[in-house]
């Protein structure tokens, strides 16, 4: 089965507000974790990472949480704008085994104006 | 060109045609990757390829044949496929199969009659 998922598979924003987008992982032994964004018609394309030794992580408008105790990971949009309206993915991985990235099956934002 | 890309962008295809999907990064990457993104489930990972060398074949059917000529092309040669192989195919790649980061390109959306 998928070892990371996310809460809600969609989720409405009011323009302005902060988005706040949760993602679960069940492999322990997981210790890197990425944010993608993935547009209509495009690809995924990377917003942010962290790896296990962090809780914290901030980009521009965005931050990645990291909570290891409980296995979950979020995503907080500051100001969100309507070109925030994506698919937004967690990703995790095991930094010692190379390339696999397992991807959860991605939370829909719908930015309101 | 920059970045990674795609052709075609859409392929409708019957199950006894045999298509090619091409992919070429311009980043100077050295590993390049084959994901399939079905509704609503998480990117699924295919083939996996490391200067040239396939290092990863996910128990994927031999309808899809991979082919790396070089470090900057994949392609994804299909024969024979079935209408539940529809779906966005995306390539990435990574500087190298050790680095976190994969950057895709926009995807080819499949559909199989």
């Amino acid at each position: 089965g998928e070892s990371v998922g996310l809460h809600l598979p969609t989720l409405s924003v009011q323009e302005g507000d902060n988005s706040i987008i949760n993602c679960a992982y069940s492999n322990s032994a997981s210790d890197y974790f990425i944010w993608y964004k993935q547009e209509s018609g495009k690809g995924p394309q990377f917003i942010i990472d962290i790896r296990s030794n962090m809780d914290k992580r901030q980009g521009q408008r965005v931050t990645v949480l990291l909570n290891k105790t409980v296995k979950h990971l979020s995503l907080q949009i500051a100001a969100t704008q309507p070109g925030d309206s994506a698919v937004y993915f967690c990703a995790e991985k095991e930094e010692s085994n190379d390339y696999k990235l397992s991807f959860g099956a991605g939370t829909t934002v719908t930015v309101r104006a | 060109e920059t970045g990674v890309t795609q052709t075609p962008r859409h392929l409708v295809m019957g199950m006894t045609n045999k298509k090619s999907l091409k992919c070429e990064q311009h980043l100077g990457h050295n590993a390049m990757y084959w994901y399939k993104q079905s509704a609503k489930k998480p990117l699924e990972l295919m083939f996996v390829y490391s200067l040239e060398e396939r290092v990863e074949n996910n128990s994927v059917p031999s309808r899809f044949s991979p082919e790396c000529p070089n470090s900057s092309h994949l392609f994804l040669h299909l024969h024979t496929l079935q209408p539940e192989d529809s779906a966005l195919y995306l390539c990435a790649s990574s500087q190298g199969l050790s680095y976190n980061e994969q950057f895709f390109g926009p995807g080819t959306r499949l559909t199989v009659l």
